[in-house]
């Protein structure tokens, strides 16, 4: 399995661009969840879904921010607009959830960076 | 909610021993995780407790409190490599989900 594939690894744009990070998870894995990481706040969670369904959005920052599982094998977080604010590195990463350790695998991120 | 905490930055010798705390407060405790993140990378599973004791994994051991809230991860024979951040996580929460603590950046110095 190639594990979980981000896109893009890194994004430099302007504030009040739109920004669309893509995530494949893991095949057979039926949680998705989409991470934020900064040298200030360290790895929060912006959502997660089960079976595509959005479980917890609470961590979501604000409006600006999207985010769509539309099938197993995919999902998109959006910035609309992005602020500089928004820098950071995003990670998304799946689990198999049933009973016994949830243990997430990481993708290798999207470093974002909005002037 | 949840409260992690734990060291901000520990530097050890190499061959050494290390031993990195991480103290929580959560309501529905479901599990506690270590992660080893490297520099420009991403986490990676260390180790899960659930119950009280001690879990070895070769070089790597972890420890669970859960009347304490309280874990603790051990390095033993330290090598250059092990320089990394090393992250605790907490499984619960009214969502059960994974909630970070802020990392310990850990230096493995000659």
């Amino acid at each position: 399995d190639a594990g979980v594939i981000q896109s893009p690894r890194h994004e430099v744009t302007e504030m009040g661009q739109e920004v669309t990070l893509r995530c494949k998870p893991i095949s057979g894995h039926n949680s998705l969840f989409w991470y934020r990481q900064t040298m200030m706040r360290g790895l929060e969670l912006l959502i997660y879904f089960n079976n595509n369904v959005p479980i917890d959005d609470s961590g979501m920052p604000e409006d600006r921010f999207s985010a769509k599982m539309p099938n197993a094998s995919f999902s998109t977080l959006k910035i609309q607009p992005s602020e500089p604010r928004d820098s950071a590195v995003y990670f998304c990463a799946s689990s198999s959830r049933g009973t016994g350790a949830n243990v997430l695998t990481f993708g290798a991120g999207s470093r974002l960076t909005v002037l | 909610g949840q409260n992690i905490d734990q060291p901000t930055e520990m530097t050890a010798t190499e061959g050494a021993i290390v031993q990195i705390n991480c103290t929580y407060q959560t309501s529905g405790f479901n599990g506690l995780f270590w992660y080893q993140q490297h520099a420009g990378e991403a986490p990676t599973f260390l180790s899960y407790n659930v119950l009280d004791g001690l879990e070895e994994k070769g070089r790597f051991s972890s420890f669970l409190s859960r009347s304490k809230g309280y874990s603790y991860l051990l390095l033993k024979e330290l090598q250059m490599k092990d320089s990394a951040s090393y992250l605790c996580a907490v499984n619960g929460g009214a969502g059960n989900m994974l909630t970070f603590g802020g990392g310990t950046r850990l230096m493995v110095k000659p």
